[in-house]
C-alpha cells in the first residue's frame, strides 16, 4: 500500500498570510501514460463532506478560487493557500489515486491566528 | 446537476450488518466508479473499496476484505455498501464518491455524497 504522510498536523495562520500543507508519497504516484502525478487535495469543513480542491496534483477544480494552488512530483506535494480567507479554516487531506487500495493522508487542520 | 444521496443514519448492535444507499444522478452511472470513503468521528479518511457499475469489477481495501460488500442496481442508478459482524470501533460517517472510470482521465472524488453516520451500540 502507498502511504501517504502529511505534515504539519495543523497550523495556525493570520487572515491574509500564507499556509502551506506538505504530503509525502511512500512511493512515486506517477501515471506514465499521461506524466501526471495521481494526487488529489480535498478540504473537509465541519460538518460536510470532502470537496475536491485540486487534482493531478496542480490542476485546480473548477470553482475553486485561485489561492489555492498544488504543487510537486515524485514523492512529495504541496497545497498553497496563498492568502488564508476566514472561510478557508477547515481539514486538508491529501490523497493518492494511483492505484489501490486509495490512500489518504492523515489530514491538515488550517486554523485562524 | 451531479447528485449522490445517501440514506439516513442507522443505530445498530454488536454483531449485526448495515446497508447504505447511494443514489446518484445527474450523470451517466455507468461511466463512474462509486467509491466508499469512511470517517470515525474526529479522525481522517479512510478508503474501503470502489465498484464499477459497468463491468462489476470491484476492488476492496484489505482491512475491509471479507467483511463489506459492494453492489449496484444499475437500473436505479444506486450503488450500495453493505458491513457485516459490526463492532463498535465501526461508528463512522460512511460517505459514496464518484470516480473517473477511465484511467488517464481519473482526478480522484470530484463528487460526494452527504454521509452516513452508523453507530454501533449495545
Amino acid at each position: 500500500d502507498i502511504v501517504m504522510t502529511q505534515s504539519p498536523d495543523s497550523l495556525a495562520v493570520s487572515l491574509g498570510e500564507r499556509a502551506t500543507i506538505n504530503c509525502k508519497s511512500s512511493q512515486g504516484i506517477l501515471f506514465s501514460p499521461n506524466k501526471k502525478n495521481y494526487l488529489a487535495w480535498y478540504q473537509q469543513k465541519s460538518g460536510q463532506p470532502p470537496k475536491l480542491l485540486i487534482y493531478w496534483a496542480s490542476t485546480r477544480e473548477s470553482g475553486v478560487p485561485d489561492r489555492f494552488s498544488g504543487s510537486g512530483s515524485g514523492t512529495e506535494y504541496t497545497l498553497t493557500i496563498s492568502s488564508v480567507q476566514a472561510e478557508d479554516v477547515a481539514v486538508y487531506y491529501c490523497q493518492q489515486y494511483y492505484s489501490t487500495p486509495l490512500t489518504f493522508g492523515g489530514g491538515t487542520k488550517v486554523e485562524i491566528k | 446537476q451531479v447528485q449522490l444521496v445517501q440514506s439516513g443514519a442507522e443505530v445498530k448492535k454488536p454483531g449485526a450488518s448495515v446497508k447504505v444507499s447511494c443514489k446518484t444522478s445527474g450523470f451517466i452511472f455507468t461511466d463512474f466508479y462509486v467509491n466508499w470513503v469512511r470517517q470515525v468521528p474526529g479522525l481522517g479518511l479512510e478508503w474501503m473499496g470502489r465498484i464499477s457499475p459497468s463491468s462489476g469489477v470491484i476492488h476492496y481495501a484489505q482491512k475491509f476484505q471479507g467483511r463489506v460488500t459492494l453492489t449496484t442496481d444499475t437500473s436505479a442508478a444506486t450503488a450500495y455498501m453493505e458491513l457485516t459482524g459490526l463492532r463498535s470501533d465501526d461508528t463512522a460517517m460512511y460517505f459514496c464518491a464518484r470516480g473517473e472510470l477511465i484511467i488517464r482521465r481519473q482526478v480522484g472524488h470530484d463528487f460526494w455524497g452527504q454521509g452516513t453516520l452508523v453507530t454501533v451500540s449495545s
